[in-house]
């Protein structure tokens, strides 16, 4: 099984500041259509998770642009430039490439 | 909207069987494969498997296998995850979710199995 490991596991951050979780896997997820099979999830406190960049830099459907996804291969980073106090929640980075499917073990942002 | 609706909270005795159910609204039923992914209290995210909701072949985690039946109904627009042999550790919240081919991008609201004597 590809295993994806996310860094760091807790990210204190004052509104307005960027932040950055980095996720790298143990196999490439490069596919040969040439997109990285690389997704991003946000899970806010008691809800589901809710998709926010697919194949490692294409933002999902209604995810603020202060969003973003990079990498390529097996190192991946998901960026935001500004944080807002609804952005506090647990991220985690997905590999769809092959079967099982497998998920980093999840980022923890919160608000100072 | 597209939206996945699943069934209500389950108690459950170890041994016992479960079976949830995700019903699929706003899209085309049999466009989009279904997923299943599952969090156990205060841990991460488990992907057990989908199924094509076209051909209604499965694809299962193997750590699942043998345990894990996952179903169709096109007539309703429904999926359905069985899993049997409950032990205490799947007490879980069980996600539906729409799986476009490259990420699962539209999640159910989640049901919660709990596994007790």
């Amino acid at each position: 099984d590809i295993v994806m490991t996310q860094s760091p596991l807790s990210l204190p951050v004052t509104p307005g500041e960027p932040a950055s979780i980095s996720c790298r896997s143990t196999q490439s997820l490069l596919h040969n259509s040439g997109y990285n099979y690389l997704d991003w999830y946000l899970q806010k406190p008691g809800q589901s998770p809710q998709l926010l960049i697919y194949l490692g830099s294409h933002r999902a459907s209604g995810v603020p642009d202060r969003f973003s996804g990079s990498g390529s291969g097996t190192d991946f980073t998901l960026e935001i430039s500004r944080v807002e106090a609804e952005d506090v929640g647990i991220y985690y980075c997905m590999q769809a490439l092959q079967s099982p499917y497998t998920f980093g073990q999840g980022t923890k942002l919160e608000i100072k | 909207q597209v939206q996945l609706v699943q069934s209500g909270a389950e108690v459950k005795k170890p041994g016992a069987s479960v079976k949830v159910s995700c019903k699929v609204s706003g899209y085309t039923f049999n466009s989009y494969n279904i997923a299943w992914v599952r969090q156990a209290p205060g841990q991460g995210l488990e992907w057990m498997g989908w199924i094509s909701t076209n051909i209604g072949n499965t694809n299962y985690a193997q750590k699942f296998q043998g345990r894990v039946t996952m179903t169709t109904d096109t007539s309703t627009s429904t999926a359905y995850m069985e899993l049997r042999n409950l032990r205490s550790d799947d007490t879980a919240v069980y996600y539906c979710t729409r799986d476009s081919g490259t990420a699962l991008d539209v999640w159910g609201q989640g049901t919660t199995v709990t596994v007790s004597s």
